[in-house]
This record gives structure tokens, C-alpha cells and sequence, in this order.
């Protein structure tokens, strides 16, 4: 089945120590996104990519940086984890940058 | 003012019941609308995808937007147990830049 996949599911870091987090996707979508999801709040979007074409949401801390080396797969660096980076990572694709998002299982962070 | 408004409940009924999900926006250049369903600890899961107004159905769900009162709906019929999540509406313009924006989310919970 056609999917967005995410791994690790569950990821404990330690303060400062860099993670990197990955995504894949079988549906040849164009877009990716990488989302943070606090506990009882809506998915922020971080920042996505159409196909190569990286675009950064103005509040993203620089902290976070992301790479897409094609178009399966993308990754979320994250520098410097501080204990307010602690959330669920999702991912998701589009066909389109209008279209329906699909999202991954997400990857719950821990920050020791 | 929020761009999406979305009730976050907690919103419990008994099983069998008619669910009613509601959200508004104030932005008129939103023309693409999502319901997705999260349950705890996953990524959201796509339910309905709709572009213009009026209803669509699939199953036991039904998603309205009436684009003239900035307010679009989610009908769950004959509730079940297993509906029991957090739905968030979410929508996107065309205009712009071009990211999905989501409600609050409304946690509900479907009583046996």
C-alpha cells in the first residue's frame, strides 16, 4: 500500500545532542511537509519542500533544519534539541501544494 | 481572531448518536477543505476532502461547507466506539502561500 512512513516512531535525545528524524513516502507526491505537534494543540507547519524547492515558515527556529535528497525521502535536523522541542514530528505529503495532505505515524521526541 | 475556529470540546456522546463537528474561518480565499481524524499518539488521518460547497458523503460520514457563511461540517452517523478521537478541520487557499491551516481540533468521545 501506498504510504508515508516515519522512523523512528519514538525518539529519546538528550539536551543539545542533534537527532536527525526521516520520512519516506510511496506515493510520489510532489510536496512533503514537516510538521510539530504539541500535546492538545493543531499541527505547526515547520516547513515543506515542492520537489526540490524549500520553503521555510517565518517562526521556524533556525534550529531545525530539513533535507530532501529526493523525492522519497526527507529529513528533519534538529541541532540542538532543547526540552521545549519535546513533541510529535509529522510528516505528510501532497500531489500538489493545494491538495489533500497525507500524514505519516509521526515520531514522538523525548528530550532528556 | 483565529484564521480557523474549532470547538475543542470535550464533546461525549452515546453511541449510535448523530455527531455534528463544526468549524468557521474568516479568510474567504480558503477554497479546499479537510477533516481528519487523530487518534492519541498517531498522525492524522485524512477522512473528507472537498473543494466546493454543498455535501459529500462517505459511509457514515458527511462533510458540509457552506462557503457563503465561512462555515464547514462534519456529520458522523450511527457513532461507534472506535470514532472516538480528535477531529481537526483544516483548509487551504489558493492565493498566497499555500499551507494548510488548521482548527483547534475537537476531541470527541463516543460512550458504549
Amino acid at each position: 500500500d501506498a504510504m508515508v512512513i516515519q522512523n523512528p516512531r519514538y525518539q529519546v535525545t538528550q539536551f543539545g545532542k542533534p537527532v536527525t528524524l526521516s520520512c519516506s513516502q510511496t506515493l510520489n507526491h510532489n510536496v512533503m511537509y514537516w510538521y510539530q505537534q504539541k500535546s492538545s494543540q493543531a499541527p505547526k507547519l515547520l516547513f515543506h519542500y515542492y520537489d526540490k524547492d524549500f520553503n521555510n515558515e517565518a517562526d521556524t527556529p533556525d534550529n531545525f533544519q530539513s533535507r530532501r535528497p529526493n523525492t522519497s525521502f526527507c529529513f528533519l535536523d534538529i541541532r540542538s534539541p532543547g526540552l521545549g522541542d519535546a513533541a510529535m514530528y509529522l510528516c505528510a505529503t501532497s500531489r500538489e501544494a493545494v491538495g489533500a495532505q497525507y500524514f505519516g505515524p509521526g515520531t514522538r521526541l523525548t528530550v532528556t | 481572531q483565529k484564521e480557523v475556529e474549532q470547538d475543542p470540546g470535550p464533546l461525549s456522546v452515546p453511541e449510535g448518536a448523530i455527531v455534528s463537528l463544526n468549524c468557521t474561518y474568516s479568510n474567504s480565499a480558503f477554497q479546499y477543505f479537510m477533516w481528519y481524524r487523530q487518534y492519541s499518539r498517531k498522525g492524522p488521518e485524512l477522512l473528507m476532502y472537498t473543494y466546493s460547497s454543498g455535501n459529500k458523503e462517505d459511509g457514515r460520514f458527511t462533510a458540509q461547507v457552506d462557503k457563503s457563511s465561512k462555515y464547514i461540517s462534519l456529520f458522523i452517523r450511527d457513532s461507534q466506539p472506535s470514532d472516538s478521537a480528535t477531529y481537526l478541520c483544516a483548509m487551504v487557499w489558493v492565493q498566497g502561500a499555500q499551507k494548510l491551516v488548521f482548527g483547534q481540533g475537537t476531541r470527541l468521545t463516543i460512550n458504549p
